[in-house]
């Protein structure tokens, strides 16, 4: 299994409260993503970082922002939450671009805002 | 429009029996990938088979197969011999041609639920 962890796992937290979760590889892998998973959705990109202090916006970015100033940490960040993003959110990694490129989930973080 | 549409919500199907879960995507890219995934009750991710738009046989791993139709544009997979373990949610998803970063973002469809009827 690749090394990938999420913290906290789960977390409840009350609307306007800023909330930051951790994503840690122990595989010195590139490229990291954050998604998050909602029933009738699926898995949508959040943003994603392509090395240390790079990093973009994906398909579902308002109201995030990431930080990632080591190459084994990807933080994402609430700023102020709010109840439309209670989510499942999951961490992901691959190791280089190319045709074939799988990612690698972490176990995934349950967040809910009260 | 929707990259990735998966059409059905649940599906059973009786042990030991084979099924196809569908999966139709929307790419105007020539180079694309299409991924398998497999989300168990436990809530993890688990991959489970790759097909690129240019490989021109069938992706196979063990009882997995991709039946892959790329001028209908679509990318089933079919479990043989379907164990109680395989009861869990299934997500198709795709890659297109990556970034100018390298980056490979998944598109994920909605998922089907498989059940596994002893």
């Amino acid at each position: 299994d690749a090394g990938i962890t999420q913290s906290p796992r789960h977390k409840v937290t009350e609307t306007g409260t800023p909330v930051t979760l951790r994503c840690h590889q122990t595989e010195n892998h590139r490229y990291m993503y954050w998604y998050r998973q909602d029933p009738g959705h699926g898995l949508r990109l959040i943003h994603y970082s392509y090395g240390v202090k790079d990093t973009d916006k994906g398909e579902v970015s308002d109201g995030y922002s990431v930080s990632r100033s080591k190459t084994e940490d990807f933080l994402l960040t609430l700023e102020s939450a709010t109840s439309s993003q209670t989510s499942v959110y999951f961490c992901a990694i691959s190791e280089s671009s190319g045709e074939y490129n799988e990612q690698f989930f972490g176990p995934g973080t349950r967040l809910t805002v009260l | 429009a929707q990259k990735i549409t998966q059409t059905q919500p649940g599906m059973f199907v009786q042990e030991k029996e084979a099924v196809t879960l569908d999966c139709t995507y929307d790419t105007s890219d020539q180079s694309y990938g299409l991924f398998w995934y497999k989300q168990p009750s436990s809530g993890e991710m688990i991959f489970l088979i790759y097909q690129g738009s240019y490989d021109e046989q069938n992706a196979t791993e063990g009882r997995y197969s991709l039946n892959f139709q790329k001028a209908r544009k679509s990318a089933n997979l079919v479990i043989s011999a379907s164990q109680l373990g395989d009861s869990a949610m299934y997500f198709c998803a795709m890659r297109e041609a990556p970034h100018q970063t390298g980056a490979n973002n998944l598109f994920f469809g909605t998922g089907t639920r498989l059940t596994v009827i002893p």
